[in-house]
């Protein structure tokens, strides 16, 4: 157990809908990372969060967008879903010995499916 | 190109020796890592090496760093059917937004160990 929280753990929804996913860290850690894995594109890191300020960007798509609350806790929202949004995506946290050697600890992902 | 590339799939035998190589990009990365994923799990840190080593050793698994070609390799001595899993290399790059260093990954090489 890694000690990051992923929910939900699996979503099936329609194109156009919009989803939420949700993501505790590790107990004490400021970092929350997003990642996109899809067999196609590999892991693909979309947005990076530090004590709920936005850090850094990846390919992440106009209609995503993410926050990370005062409780450290971060969301992912997914909007105008298409075909090609279905993945898994990760959360992974970090503490400050993670920023200098970049160590991730992983949640358990949420596996989303447009039809 | 691929910032990390590795070869996707690999099969071995039980009992013999696994290598899974990778080549990264930015030669200024300060360490290199190895994560594994098993099935319907997120990624987990495996080991990492230093920029300045050459080697480590860790039980079964030795990791060994060529600078001079950006080359890492993970070898597992005998290999076990609990192996089987996927293997990601990762080094830590600038985010394409700027801001962060974030740690970015290969797309993984499924290790199948066969009985």
């Amino acid at each position: 157990d890694s000690g990051v929280t992923q929910t939900p753990k699996h979503l099936i929804t329609a194109t156009g809908q919009r989803v939420t996913l949700r993501c505790s860290p590790r107990s004490g850690d400021l970092s929350v990372y997003w990642y996109q894995q899809s067999l196609d594109q590999g892991l693909q890191f979309l947005i990076h969060y530090y004590n709920g300020e936005e850090r850094a960007k990846g390919n992440i798509l106009e209609r995503f967008s993410a926050q990370q609350f005062p409780d450290l806790h971060s969301e992912l929202n997914l909007s105008s879903l298409e075909l090609g949004d279905s993945a898994l995506y990760f959360c992974a946290s970090s503490g400050i010995r993670g920023v200098n050697t970049g160590e991730l600890f992983f949640g358990e992902g949420s596996r989303l499916t447009v039809l | 190109g691929e910032d990390v590339e590795q070869s996707l799939f690999l099969s071995v035998r039980e009992g013999d020796s696994s290598v899974i190589n990778c080549t990264y990009t930015d030669s200024s990365s300060t360490y290199l890592y190895w994560y594994k994923q098993e099935p319907g799990a997120g990624l987990q840190l495996l080991t990492y090496i230093f920029s300045n080593m050459d080697m480590k050793q860790d039980q079964r698994l030795t990791v060994l760093l060529n600078k001079k070609d950006k080359h890492l390799s993970l070898r597992i001595a005998d290999t076990q059917t609990g192996d089987s899993a996927i293997y990601f290399c990762a080094e830590t790059l600038p985010a394409p937004s700027g801001g962060s260093y974030i740690p970015t990954f290969g797309r993984g090489t499924s290790l199948i160990v066969h009985p």
